[in-house]
């Protein structure tokens, strides 16, 4: 498969439990934050997005944060499956244009 | 639907030649970005068009250039290659500005 990360910070995760992933991002003129998932040989996977005027948003097994305050955004995932281990990337932007700002990754790993 | 989809998959060049990748986005979608993945600098935005004009570019040496045609099909091209230019060259479509963005399998670029 695709190597998208030599380097990546890497979360293990027990079957069933629950998984949060942390990013921080840097422009605070942003207006929309991205949770992208990508397994190995295919491309980014949108997961839930979130407007920078709301602090949390719900989605199927997945909850997204933001705070502003501390630039930061997490993707929490309920009961992670072993569908779930891949890389996961927190992407920003502007609501005009469709330029994304990635962070840099963390690899998920869920163990059985 | 379909999905988004890039020819060729992969492709093995040497350096100082150059290249040609295309990407066909989802039916009806009308902006077409390209990013650029490697282990070491992550995902990069490289360029958007919208309705064959483009709209947004990143950091990137003019080596790197686009074009959408008017059946919304873009390719990009990558002259005077470098053994860095080796990379995952990742496409996504959207419909409008606030829609999520749906990225293609990506084409694997080789420079030896």
């Amino acid at each position: 498969g695709e190597s998208v990360g030599l380097h990546l910070p890497t979360l293990s995760v027990q079957e069933g439990d629950n998984s949060i992933i942390n990013c921080a991002y840097s422009n605070s003129a942003s207006d929309y934050f991205i949770w992208y998932k990508q397994e190995s040989g295919k491309g980014p996977q949108f997961i839930i997005d979130i407007r920078s005027n709301m602090d949390k948003r719900q989605g199927q097994r997945v909850t997204v944060l933001l705070n502003k305050t501390v630039k930061h955004l997490s993707l929490q995932i309920a009961a992670t499956q072993p569908g779930d281990s891949a890389v996961y990337f927190c992407a920003e932007k502007r609501a005009a244009g469709n330029k994304l700002t990635f962070g840099g990754g963390t690899r998920v790993l869920v163990k059985p | 639907k379909a999905g988004v989809t890039q020819t060729p998959r992969y492709l093995i060049k040497t350096r100082g030649q150059q290249v040609t990748l295309s990407c066909s986005p989802i039916s009806g979608h009308r902006s077409v970005s390209w990013y650029q993945q490697t282990p070491g600098q992550g995902l990069q935005f490289l360029f958007e068009y919208f309705s064959e004009t483009q709209r947004n570019k990143g950091n990137f040496p003019g080596r790197f250039s686009g074009r959408q045609f008017s059946n919304s099909r873009s390719e990009m091209n990558v002259s005077t290659l470098e053994l860095g230019d080796s990379a995952l060259y990742l496409c996504a479509s959207s419909l409008r500005d606030t829609y999520e963005q749906y990225f293609g399998p990506g084409t694997r670029l080789t420079v030896t």
